[in-house]
Protein backbone atom coordinates (compact mmCIF):
# COMPACT_ATOMS: atom_id res chain seq x y z
CA UNK A 1 0.00 0.00 0.00
CA UNK A 2 2.04 3.09 -1.29
CA UNK A 3 -0.72 5.87 0.05
CA UNK A 4 -0.02 8.76 -2.06
CA UNK A 5 2.57 8.95 -4.89
CA UNK A 6 4.23 12.49 -6.16
CA UNK A 7 5.88 12.46 -9.40
CA UNK A 8 8.75 13.92 -9.79
CA UNK A 9 9.98 14.57 -6.39
CA UNK A 10 12.17 17.52 -8.01
CA UNK A 11 12.31 19.90 -10.65
CA UNK A 12 13.72 22.79 -12.41
CA UNK A 13 12.21 25.01 -14.99
CA UNK A 14 13.14 27.94 -17.12
CA UNK A 15 10.36 30.64 -17.09
CA UNK A 16 7.53 30.15 -19.60
CA UNK A 17 8.30 26.13 -19.50
CA UNK A 18 5.46 23.77 -19.04
CA UNK A 19 4.82 20.74 -16.86
CA UNK A 20 2.48 18.51 -15.43
CA UNK A 21 2.69 16.91 -11.69
CA UNK A 22 1.22 14.03 -11.10
CA UNK A 23 -0.85 12.68 -7.79
CA UNK A 24 -1.77 8.97 -7.38
CA UNK A 25 -3.13 7.06 -4.86
CA UNK A 26 -4.45 3.31 -4.19
CA UNK A 27 -6.47 4.39 -0.91
CA UNK A 28 -10.12 4.59 -3.46
CA UNK A 29 -9.92 8.09 -1.79
CA UNK A 30 -12.85 10.41 -3.47
CA UNK A 31 -11.23 13.96 -2.48
CA UNK A 32 -8.37 15.23 -3.66
CA UNK A 33 -6.20 18.54 -3.00
CA UNK A 34 -3.42 20.19 -4.06
CA UNK A 35 -1.40 22.50 -2.02
CA UNK A 36 1.94 24.75 -2.15
CA UNK A 37 3.91 25.48 0.41
CA UNK A 38 6.19 28.95 0.66
CA UNK A 39 8.38 29.73 3.77
CA UNK A 40 6.07 31.50 6.49
CA UNK A 41 2.81 30.79 4.37
CA UNK A 42 1.55 27.45 5.81
CA UNK A 43 -0.16 24.65 3.39
CA UNK A 44 -2.46 27.14 0.22
CA UNK A 45 -5.18 25.08 -1.41
CA UNK A 46 -4.34 25.55 -5.03
CA UNK A 47 -7.12 23.01 -6.65
CA UNK A 48 -9.03 20.20 -5.42
CA UNK A 49 -11.31 17.72 -6.67
CA UNK A 50 -14.74 15.77 -5.11
CA UNK A 51 -14.28 12.97 -7.39
CA UNK A 52 -13.81 11.56 -10.64
CA UNK A 53 -14.11 14.28 -13.45
CA UNK A 54 -14.74 17.05 -11.03
CA UNK A 55 -12.63 19.89 -9.91
CA UNK A 56 -12.77 23.13 -8.27
CA UNK A 57 -10.40 26.47 -7.45
CA UNK A 58 -8.91 26.87 -4.21
CA UNK A 59 -7.55 29.03 -2.31
CA UNK A 60 -4.64 30.20 -4.86
CA UNK A 61 -5.63 28.56 -8.19
CA UNK A 62 -3.92 31.32 -10.50
CA UNK A 63 -1.47 30.01 -13.20
CA UNK A 64 -2.55 25.90 -12.62
CA UNK A 65 -4.68 23.57 -14.15
CA UNK A 66 -5.97 20.07 -12.57
CA UNK A 67 -7.31 17.32 -13.88
CA UNK A 68 -8.64 14.59 -12.71
CA UNK A 69 -10.09 12.08 -15.12
CA UNK A 70 -9.24 8.67 -13.30
CA UNK A 71 -10.42 8.57 -9.57
CA UNK A 72 -6.71 7.45 -8.40
CA UNK A 73 -4.76 10.18 -10.41
CA UNK A 74 -5.04 14.47 -9.93
CA UNK A 75 -2.38 15.67 -12.27
CA UNK A 76 -1.52 19.65 -11.75
CA UNK A 77 -0.46 21.76 -14.62
CA UNK A 78 1.35 24.74 -14.90
CA UNK A 79 1.07 25.96 -18.29
CA UNK A 80 3.98 28.85 -18.33
CA UNK A 81 6.11 28.12 -15.46
CA UNK A 82 6.75 31.72 -13.35
CA UNK A 83 9.52 32.56 -11.01
CA UNK A 84 6.53 32.96 -8.11
CA UNK A 85 5.37 29.64 -8.56
CA UNK A 86 8.61 28.10 -7.28
CA UNK A 87 7.44 26.34 -3.95
CA UNK A 88 6.78 22.93 -2.41
CA UNK A 89 4.02 21.35 -3.74
CA UNK A 90 2.19 18.77 -1.76
CA UNK A 91 -0.86 16.55 -3.17
CA UNK A 92 -3.39 15.04 -0.41
CA UNK A 93 -6.09 12.86 -0.74
CA UNK A 94 -9.23 12.02 2.21
CA UNK A 95 -11.83 9.69 2.74
CA UNK A 96 -14.30 10.94 4.48
CA UNK A 97 -16.08 8.46 7.14
CA UNK A 98 -17.17 8.70 10.26
CA UNK A 99 -16.94 11.97 10.76
CA UNK A 100 -13.59 11.89 10.43
CA UNK A 101 -11.45 13.33 7.40
CA UNK A 102 -8.65 12.80 7.88
CA UNK A 103 -5.85 14.07 5.10
CA UNK A 104 -2.87 11.84 3.86
CA UNK A 105 -0.27 13.42 2.17
CA UNK A 106 2.34 12.82 -0.69
CA UNK A 107 5.51 13.39 -0.33
CA UNK A 108 6.13 16.64 -2.14
CA UNK A 109 7.55 17.87 -5.52
CA UNK A 110 9.90 20.70 -4.67
CA UNK A 111 10.18 22.84 -7.81
CA UNK A 112 12.38 25.43 -9.20
CA UNK A 113 11.65 28.31 -12.09
CA UNK A 114 14.67 30.20 -13.10
CA UNK B 1 -13.22 33.78 3.53
CA UNK B 2 -12.35 31.53 6.82
CA UNK B 3 -8.77 32.76 8.43
CA UNK B 4 -6.96 30.06 10.39
CA UNK B 5 -4.28 32.33 12.76
CA UNK B 6 -1.22 30.26 14.44
CA UNK B 7 0.92 31.53 17.00
CA UNK B 8 4.05 31.61 17.97
CA UNK B 9 5.53 31.29 13.98
CA UNK B 10 8.96 29.47 16.08
CA UNK B 11 9.70 28.02 19.48
CA UNK B 12 12.75 26.93 20.65
CA UNK B 13 13.24 25.03 23.89
CA UNK B 14 15.27 23.15 25.70
CA UNK B 15 14.65 18.90 26.25
CA UNK B 16 13.03 18.64 28.72
CA UNK B 17 10.56 21.60 28.53
CA UNK B 18 7.00 22.61 27.88
CA UNK B 19 5.87 24.03 24.38
CA UNK B 20 2.60 25.16 23.37
CA UNK B 21 0.97 26.57 19.92
CA UNK B 22 -1.90 28.48 19.55
CA UNK B 23 -4.69 28.55 16.83
CA UNK B 24 -7.63 30.91 16.63
CA UNK B 25 -10.05 30.51 13.66
CA UNK B 26 -12.32 34.10 12.26
CA UNK B 27 -15.07 31.80 11.66
CA UNK B 28 -16.67 28.98 14.09
CA UNK B 29 -15.32 25.25 13.05
CA UNK B 30 -17.10 22.00 12.50
CA UNK B 31 -13.44 20.41 13.56
CA UNK B 32 -9.97 21.09 13.70
CA UNK B 33 -6.98 19.06 12.81
CA UNK B 34 -3.50 19.16 14.00
CA UNK B 35 -0.63 18.24 11.91
CA UNK B 36 2.99 17.45 12.26
CA UNK B 37 6.02 18.07 9.41
CA UNK B 38 9.48 16.93 10.06
CA UNK B 39 11.56 19.35 8.49
CA UNK B 40 12.20 17.90 4.81
CA UNK B 41 9.35 16.29 5.50
CA UNK B 42 5.50 15.93 4.55
CA UNK B 43 2.70 16.96 7.04
CA UNK B 44 1.16 13.74 8.78
CA UNK B 45 -2.29 13.93 10.42
CA UNK B 46 -1.88 13.95 14.56
CA UNK B 47 -6.07 13.93 15.47
CA UNK B 48 -9.14 15.71 15.18
CA UNK B 49 -11.34 17.50 17.40
CA UNK B 50 -15.05 17.82 17.02
CA UNK B 51 -16.91 18.57 19.84
CA UNK B 52 -16.87 21.61 21.69
CA UNK B 53 -14.47 21.80 24.41
CA UNK B 54 -13.14 18.69 23.41
CA UNK B 55 -9.76 17.39 25.26
CA UNK B 56 -7.62 14.62 23.74
CA UNK B 57 -4.49 13.31 24.76
CA UNK B 58 -1.41 10.87 23.23
CA UNK B 59 0.91 10.30 25.16
CA UNK B 60 2.84 13.87 26.00
CA UNK B 61 0.60 15.64 23.53
CA UNK B 62 -2.57 17.29 25.19
CA UNK B 63 -4.85 19.19 22.58
CA UNK B 64 -7.91 21.44 23.20
CA UNK B 65 -11.07 22.35 20.98
CA UNK B 66 -12.60 25.54 22.67
CA UNK B 67 -15.75 25.93 24.06
CA UNK B 68 -16.66 28.39 20.57
CA UNK B 69 -14.96 26.16 18.30
CA UNK B 70 -13.05 28.55 17.61
CA UNK B 71 -9.68 27.98 18.93
CA UNK B 72 -7.18 25.25 20.22
CA UNK B 73 -3.91 24.82 21.10
CA UNK B 74 -1.58 21.71 21.42
CA UNK B 75 0.73 21.35 23.88
CA UNK B 76 3.33 19.42 24.36
CA UNK B 77 4.86 18.12 27.80
CA UNK B 78 8.54 17.28 28.26
CA UNK B 79 9.66 17.97 24.58
CA UNK B 80 12.02 15.43 23.34
CA UNK B 81 14.15 16.34 20.34
CA UNK B 82 11.92 13.63 18.36
CA UNK B 83 9.62 16.41 18.76
CA UNK B 84 11.49 18.67 16.38
CA UNK B 85 8.97 20.07 13.37
CA UNK B 86 6.53 22.10 12.41
CA UNK B 87 2.90 21.86 13.60
CA UNK B 88 -0.27 23.04 11.66
CA UNK B 89 -3.73 23.43 12.85
CA UNK B 90 -6.10 23.16 10.46
CA UNK B 91 -9.79 24.27 10.23
CA UNK B 92 -12.65 22.12 8.72
CA UNK B 93 -15.43 24.48 8.66
CA UNK B 94 -16.34 24.58 4.82
CA UNK B 95 -17.84 22.55 2.10
CA UNK B 96 -16.42 19.68 0.11
CA UNK B 97 -14.07 18.68 3.17
CA UNK B 98 -11.67 21.33 2.59
CA UNK B 99 -9.31 22.29 5.25
CA UNK B 100 -7.61 26.00 5.68
CA UNK B 101 -4.29 25.30 7.56
CA UNK B 102 -2.94 27.84 10.02
CA UNK B 103 1.06 28.88 9.01
CA UNK B 104 2.55 26.61 11.34
CA UNK B 105 4.77 26.81 14.54
CA UNK B 106 8.48 25.87 14.14
CA UNK B 107 9.46 23.92 17.12
CA UNK B 108 13.15 23.46 17.52
CA UNK B 109 14.57 21.93 20.69
CA UNK B 110 17.86 21.74 22.18
CA UNK B 111 19.35 18.28 23.57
Amino acid sequence: NAGVTQTPKFRVLKTGQSMTLLCAQDMNHEYMYWYRQDPGMGLRLIHYSVGEGTTAKGEVPDGYNVSRLKKQNFLLGLESAAPSQTSVYFCASTLVSGGQNIQYFGAGTRLSVL
Amino acid sequence: GQQVMQIPQYQHVQEGEDFTTYCNSSTTLSNIQWYKQRPGGHPVFLIQLVKSGEVKKQKRLTFQFGEAKKNSSLHITATQTTDVGTYFCAGGGGSNYKLTFGKGTLLTVNP
